[in-house]
């Protein structure tokens, strides 16, 4: 069965990086991109980004580019994303998601349990 | 990025209906985007609902119950998550979603209430 599995919850420093993984089992890792979502405390969705782990392409939200990077080793069926400059603002759960397509017919389909980052002095 | 409008909170009776709305920007056509609804209960993850784009072009998840269905409302601008037959298991927050130029733009998220 498919399966997302994120690292562990963190406690950053202001000014810090971090870096969050996600293992894909189940599926053909290549054949799916993944897609970063991340969701502050009480608040909405928002989208970060997307990484096609066949060849490493990328696209960024407009908020975050020059500050995320997404990253995969496909050898370990592992995409990676590292945020940086963290401030308290970037305190939220972060998700990974598989953006799957059938035909025409894409969407989320499978999420990762997320991963909590705090950024606290 | 676009920004989608939700309300950030509704609130009806079990076996009621509720429709959950998700209004775009001026400059953007409803008619011309995919409308993604996820559902999202505390602690867990978002799980995947429904897209909408028109009757003849939508998908339902695995297991979603045919009481959640999609429609849009053009004079608003607004795409329409349906929910009827409300239960207390429907009880959550459900985020809309569109792509805009390869770019995911999520709504704010609207918390339905079932009492």
């Amino acid at each position: 069965q498919v399966q997302l599995v994120q690292s562990g919850a963190e406690v950053k420093r202001p000014g810090a990086s971090v870096k969050v993984s996600c293992k894909a089992s189940g599926y053909t890792f290549t054949s799916v991109d993944f897609n970063w979502v991340r969701q502050a405390p009480g608040q909405g969705l928002e989208w970060m980004g997307s990484i096609n782990p066949n060849n490493g392409n990328t696209v960024y939200a407009q908020k975050f580019q020059g500050r995320v990077t997404m990253t995969r080793n496909a050898p370990i069926s592992t995409v990676y994303m590292e945020l940086s400059s963290l401030g308290s603002e970037d305190t939220a759960m972060y998700y990974c998601a598989r953006w799957y397509c059938s035909g025409d017919s894409c969407h989320l389909d499978y999420w990762g349990q997320g991963t909590l980052i705090t950024v606290s002095s | 990025q676009a920004v989608l409008t939700q309300p950030s909170s509704l609130s009806a009776s079990p076996g009621a209906s509720a429709s959950l709305t998700c209004t775009l920007p001026s400059g953007l056509d409803i008619a011309t985007y995919r409308i993604y609804w996820y559902q999202q209960k505390p602690g867990s993850p978002p799980q995947f609902l429904l897209r909408y784009k028109s009757d003849s072009n939508q998908q339902k998840g695995s297991g979603v119950p045919s009481r959640f269905s999609g429609s849009k409302d053009a004079s608003a601008n607004a795409g329409i998550l349906v929910i009827s037959g409300l239960q207390s298991d429907d009880e959550a927050a459900y985020h809309c979603m569109i792509w805009q130029n390869s770019v995911g733009v999520f709504g704010g998220g609207t918390k339905l209430t079932v009492l």
